[in-house]
């Protein structure tokens, strides 16, 4: 079964530092991985995808994400915070069961301080 | 611009009162889809529709209904709310079932249970 697990469901940086949000996933095929944002009472939202091209994805925002295999590992990055990336990430992992789907880590609530 | 709506974004109802959600798009997308998200919690897949193909997951509550009469719009039923299913419902579309990587979420509909 495919699956993501996050690491920290509570990660605090100051503004400017580097973000650093983890997911490892678990996967017997090749996976498909997604890294998406959630705003307070709001939707999801992409901000970048990994579908098997380049393991060094970017994003909106200015995230970025790698993959790697030996790892198991699809990290989420962002150099320098700004206070407008508070906010919930979600990584997760897309499976196929008759039809695609995806299965969601648990989460990791950014807050940045000033 | 193409979009995803859900209506109303907070809905109130009584505990037994059926209720029913709203989520339309413009994308033209086949599939959409229905999550419950809990507080804290990643987004739960309930069902989807390829089309006018309904899929429920295994451990979707048989209180829970969903209804696509268009391409356009899909509702959400819940029959009988209790104290449970209060809860952010989103909605999610894709262009299709196999091809399509990303799902495009609307804003959520907040439902408290009184």
């Amino acid at each position: 079964a495919q699956s993501v697990t996050q690491l920290g469901s509570h990660v605090s940086v100051s503004e400017g530092a580097l973000v650093l949000l983890r997911c490892n996933y678990s996967s017997s095929v090749p996976p498909y991985l997604f890294w998406y944002v959630q705003y307070p009472n709001q939707g999801l939202q992409l901000l970048l995808k990994y579908t098997s091209a380049a393991t060094l994805v970017k994003g909106i925002n200015g995230f970025e994400a790698e993959f790697k295999k030996s790892e198991t590992s699809f990290h989420l990055t962002k150099p320098s915070a700004h206070m407008s990336d508070a906010a919930e990430y979600f990584c997760a992992v897309r499976i196929i069961q008759g039809a695609q789907k995806l299965v969601f880590g648990q989460g990791t609530r950014l807050t940045i301080n000033p | 611009d193409a979009m995803v709506i859900q209506n109303p974004r907070y809905q109130v109802t009584q505990f037994g009162k059926p209720v029913t959600l709203s989520c339309s798009q413009t994308l033209n997308h086949n599939v959409m889809y229905w999550y419950q998200q809990k507080s804290s919690q990643a987004p739960k897949l309930l069902f989807h529709y390829y089309d006018k193909d309904f899929n429920n997951e295994a451990d979707t509550p048989d209180n829970f209904q969903s209804r696509r009469p268009n391409t356009s719009f899909c509702f959400l039923d819940i029959r009988s709310p209790g104290l449970g299913d209060a809860a952010m419902y989103l909605c999610a579309t894709s262009r299709d079932r196999w091809n399509s990587y990303e799902q495009y979420f609307g804003p959520g509909t907040r439902l408290t249970v009184t």
